[in-house]
């Protein structure tokens, strides 16, 4: 069963501590993306990777950190740098940065107090 | 990419046709019309692209004027499962070219 999944769905964290939300796909897909949705919102781009060991930053990479060490896996940690983390989480993948449609994940809801 | 407007949001009754516009006056040649739906709280789903003629899926079906300055996505019978948030994106065919999500219409199918 191809997707992308992402893990925990809720996640609680203290103000300063960075925290890692996982992303992994099983599709071969070649690029993955990372989004940031706040309520209400539409979805803003945080990061995106077209390959493995790389990538670039999207709209509003400051205070988030990424890494593509394999073709499945994109994590992203947000930082204690990020002023605002508390959003909803998207990972998404596709076959490449083209016209292919993004598959994407369930979401992390991540809330820092 | 050019930028695109959509009402923010929209009733349908169920089992009636959806209609929702979308207008990206800015668009330009080498641009795909994307719509995308999001149900609370989950993540996006695709549901249709297109340049220029219009297209039919087993979800939707996407009707581009022949200016391709407005576009509308049409649910054929609206189901209260079709009740999301819908997102109309246009955006270049060339490598790393990203989606950008603005606001939607949120659709809310009654019974």
């Amino acid at each position: 069963d191809g997707g992308i999944t992402q893990s925990p769905k809720y996640l609680f964290r203290k103000e300063g501590q960075n925290v890692t939300l996982s992303c992994e796909q099983n599709l071969n897909h070649d690029a993955m993306y990372w989004y940031r949705q706040d309520p209400g919102q539409g979805l803003r781009l945080i990061y995106y990777s077209q390959i493995v060991n790389d990538f670039q930053k999207g709209d509003i990479a400051e205070g988030y950190s990424v890494s593509r060490e394999k073709k499945e896996s994109f994590p992203l940690t947000v930082t204690s740098a990020q002023k605002n983390p508390t959003a909803f989480y998207l990972c998404a993948s596709s076959l490449g940065t083209g016209r292919e449609e993004l598959y994407f994940g369930p979401g992390t809801r991540l809330t820092v107090t | 990419d050019a930028k695109t407007t959509q009402p923010p949001s929209m009733d349908c009754a169920e089992g009636r046709a959806a209609n929702l516009p979308c207008n990206h006056s800015t668009i330009s040649g080498n641009e795909y019309v994307y719509w995308y739906r999001q149900i609370h709280s989950q993540g996006p789903q695709y549901i249709i692209h297109g340049l220029k003629n219009n297209e039919t899926n087993e979800m939707a079906s996407l009707i581009i004027t022949e200016d391709r300055k407005s576009s509308t996505l049409i649910l054929p019978h609206a189901t209260l499962r079709d009740t999301a948030v819908y997102y109309c994106i246009v955006r270049g065919d060339n490598a790393g070219n990203m989606l950008t999500f603005g606001g939607g219409t949120r659709l809310m199918v009654k019974p």
